[in-house]
């Protein structure tokens, strides 16, 4: 089955600097690839998606860059805030996995004024 | 606004009660998850309904009974449930039951099994 790996565990950040979380997958037929964002006590938000067919995707200051050759996607987060410590977790699925979702561990991002 | 709601928000039951939980949306999406999560650690699949009928369970104990009474409603029947199972349990809804399309979470019900 596929498997997700994400790194770092932790990450701080001081404020306004940039994040970067990294993920690679096994599964070459995976196609499909969210990132979630969990504050404590919430539950996990969609921010961004990305599919197979497409390199990188935008959304204001969150980008996701994948590459199918390596089998790795990474997010980036620029001009942080305060706001944007939480969880975050990739995933990965298959187009015919009844919408089952491979999940990485998390990281921790704290972002300090 | 949260779009697939759940109740109850928290429940705190003993190792021999019946309880069920209970997740709602009103999306119009086909396909609904059950997800538990541990602290600190990722969401777990638990089962996938997609057009109310059950496609993926992952060997999860009888003692958890899902049920989907319509493609709105989703419930999850708890049985003599074991100290380890307390957790967040999260349902989640997306358009279809496929592997390319956003799934979106509720806020979850708190578990705690004395």
């Amino acid at each position: 089955g596929e498997n997700v790996e994400q790194h770092p565990s932790t990450l701080s950040v001081q404020e306004g600097d940039s994040a970067v979380i990294k993920c690679t997958y096994s599964d070459s037929a995976s196609n499909y690839f969210p990132w979630y964002k969990q504050e404590l006590g919430k539950r996990p938000q969609l921010i961004i998606d990305i599919r197979s067919n497409v390199g990188e995707k935008k959304d204001q200051r969150i980008a996701v860059t994948l590459n199918k050759t390596a089998k790795h996607f990474s997010l980036h987060i620029t001009e942080t805030q305060p706001e944007d410590s939480a969880v975050y977790f990739c995933a990965a699925s298959l187009r015919d996995s009844w919408g089952k979702l491979q999940f990485g561990a998390g990281t921790q991002v704290v972002v300090t004024p | 606004d949260t779009e697939v709601t759940q109740t109850p928000k928290h429940l705190v039951m003993g190792m021999t009660n019946k309880k069920s939980l209970k997740c709602e949306q009103h999306m119009g999406h086909r396909a609904m998850y059950w997800y538990k999560q541990k602290a600190k650690k990722p969401p777990e699949l638990m089962f996938v309904y997609s057009y109310e009928k059950l496609s993926i369970n992952e060997s999860v104990p009888s003692r958890f009974s899902p049920e989907c009474p319509n493609s709105s409603l989703l419930n999850l029947h708890l049985h003599a449930l074991q100290p380890e199972d307390s957790a967040l349990y999260l349902c989640a809804s997306s358009p279809q039951g496929m592997g390319n399309q956003p799934q979106h979470f509720g806020d979850g019900t708190r578990l705690s099994i004395l």
